[in-house]
């Protein structure tokens, strides 16, 4: 299995901050690297997929970069609505793994 | 606007069998991964399995000998069975529509249903 490890585990910022969240895949994964977004007693959002590519309907402020093992996630000014816990997730290969999760909480 | 509706049983006894469904209301039925996904309480997400509208199944190997997975295309509906339950199992689950069938494509998904909340106890 490919195992996917995000850091930091947990991150305090404050609105209009930027934040970067890292996701760092086992073994080469190319492009396939998702990003979603959860909010308390809600299911996942999906943000970003095939690294940099961004959902419709998600905010310009996010967006994604990677490839290979190493991948970000970046807020670019963060608003009230982005604290959330965020999961990364690798489709290159099956099982179709999630990193632990970041939790992105209010300073 | 595709939404998943999914029911189950919610309180289970151990060694007993979880059972899910996920009705898919308003999109198309074929050319997607129905995949199920659970997250243990306060913790992060783990990738059960998917299946496709023939019936191809696809499971996480540390469930594998335990999981079963179903669709009915007459009703538009797939399922989860997950046998021998323990306290380990509790959790939230999701059902979710996943894309990326075709070659050339990105798997992704896209569109998950509200979550069952699933509890193993004696």
């Amino acid at each position: 299995d490919i195992q996917m490890t995000q850091s930091p585990s947990s991150l305090s910022a404050s609105v209009g901050d930027r934040v970067t969240i890292t996701c760092r895949a086992s073994q080469s994964i190319n492009n396939y690297l998702n990003w979603y977004q959860q909010k308390p007693g809600k299911a996942p959002d999906l943000l970003i997929y095939a690294a940099s590519s961004l959902q419709v309907g998600v905010p310009s402020r996010f967006s994604g970069s990677g490839s290979g093992t190493d991948f970000t996630l970046t807020i670019s000014s963060l608003q009230p609505e982005d604290f959330a816990t965020y999961y990364c997730q690798q489709s290159y290969s099956s099982p179709r793994t999630f990193g632990q999760g970041t939790k992105l909480e209010i300073k | 606007q595709v939404q998943l509706q999914q029911w189950g049983a919610g309180l289970l006894k151990p060694s007993e069998i979880l059972s899910l469904t996920c009705a898919v209301n308003g999109g198309s039925f074929s050319g997607y991964y129905w995949s199920w996904i659970r997250q243990p309480p306060g913790k992060g997400l783990e990738w059960i399995g998917e299946i496709n509208h023939s019936g191809s199944t696809n499971y996480n190997p540390s469930l594998k000998s335990r999981v079963t997975m179903s669709v009915d295309t007459s009703k538009d509906l797939f399922s989860l069975k997950l046998s021998s339950v323990t306290a380990a199992d509790t959790a939230l689950y999701y059902c979710a529509r996943g894309t990326g069938t075709l070659p050339g494509t990105y798997y992704y998904l896209d569109v998950w249903g509200k979550g069952t909340t699933v509890t193993v106890s004696s």
